[in-house]
């Protein structure tokens, strides 16, 4: 079981709400990702780091944004939801400098609901 | 470029019978590949990876995928299904030349008693 952990692990909210996602590891991993995942669809990158003070957008334009202030803390934060942000975000941390070639290990993801 | 296609959607076994996911790939280097599982209302774990080594590779959960390159496939296999085993299974591709991993659209596996 990999060490990485996020929470809330399930949140519902209204539209127009501030909202934070919490993404930890404990590896001391310098790579981290966040993903976005509709049901019984893929796993879409939206951003990821390379370490302290890096962040990059992923494929999948997102209007969230992260930071990385600390190597194992990776928040994602979105100012105002809306309904189209309810989806499954997962958190993920790979040691290496080659992503192509990494092993990501996940966390178990946060399920968001915008009412 | 690199992509990754999943042939099955959904694959159903019944317990004690052999299991077979189908996975191709795209890659203009030489890939490196991943299956990952996914459990209900869980993260992804990986359950194998291909990194140029030897072309059949043993997983976890006796779990063991063979990569094809003539075939440009990497399919997973499991010779006798558990019901622990129903999950949602991702194949992925990445390469040195990008800096990201290419997920596919998933396979279902349902194992019925």
């Amino acid at each position: 079981e990999a060490d990485i952990y996020q929470t809330p692990r399930y949140l519902v909210i209204g539209t127009g709400k501030k909202i934070t996602l919490e993404c930890s590891q404990t590896m001391g991993h310098d790579k981290m990702y966040w993903y976005q995942q509709d049901p019984g669809m893929e796993l879409h990158l939206i951003h990821y780091s390379y370490g302290v003070n890096s962040t990059e957008k992923g494929d999948l334009s997102s209007e969230s944004t992260v930071s990385r202030i600390r190597t194992e803390h990776f928040p994602l934060t979105l100012e105002s939801a809306r309904p189209s942000h309810t989806s499954q975000y997962l958190c993920a941390s790979s040691e290496g400098w080659t992503s192509g070639t990494d092993t990501q290990y996940f966390g178990p993801g946060t399920r968001l609901t915008v009412l | 470029a690199q992509s990754v296609t999943q042939l099955d959607s959904h694959v159903s076994v019944s317990e004690g019978t052999p299991v077979l996911l189908r996975c191709n790939y795209s890659s203009s280097y030489s890939p490196s590949l991943f299956w990952y599982v996914q459990h209900p209302n869980k993260g992804l774990q990986l359950l194998l990876k291909y990194t140029s080594a030897a072309t059949l590779v043993k997983g976890i959960n006796g779990f063991e995928a063979e990569f094809k390159k003539s075939e440009t496939s990497f399919h997973l296999t499991k010779p006798s299904a558990h019901m622990s085993d129903a999950a949602e299974y991702f194949c992925v591709v990445g390469n040195t030349g990008f800096q990201k991993l290419v997920f596919g659209t998933g396979t279902r596996l349902l194992v019925s008693p």
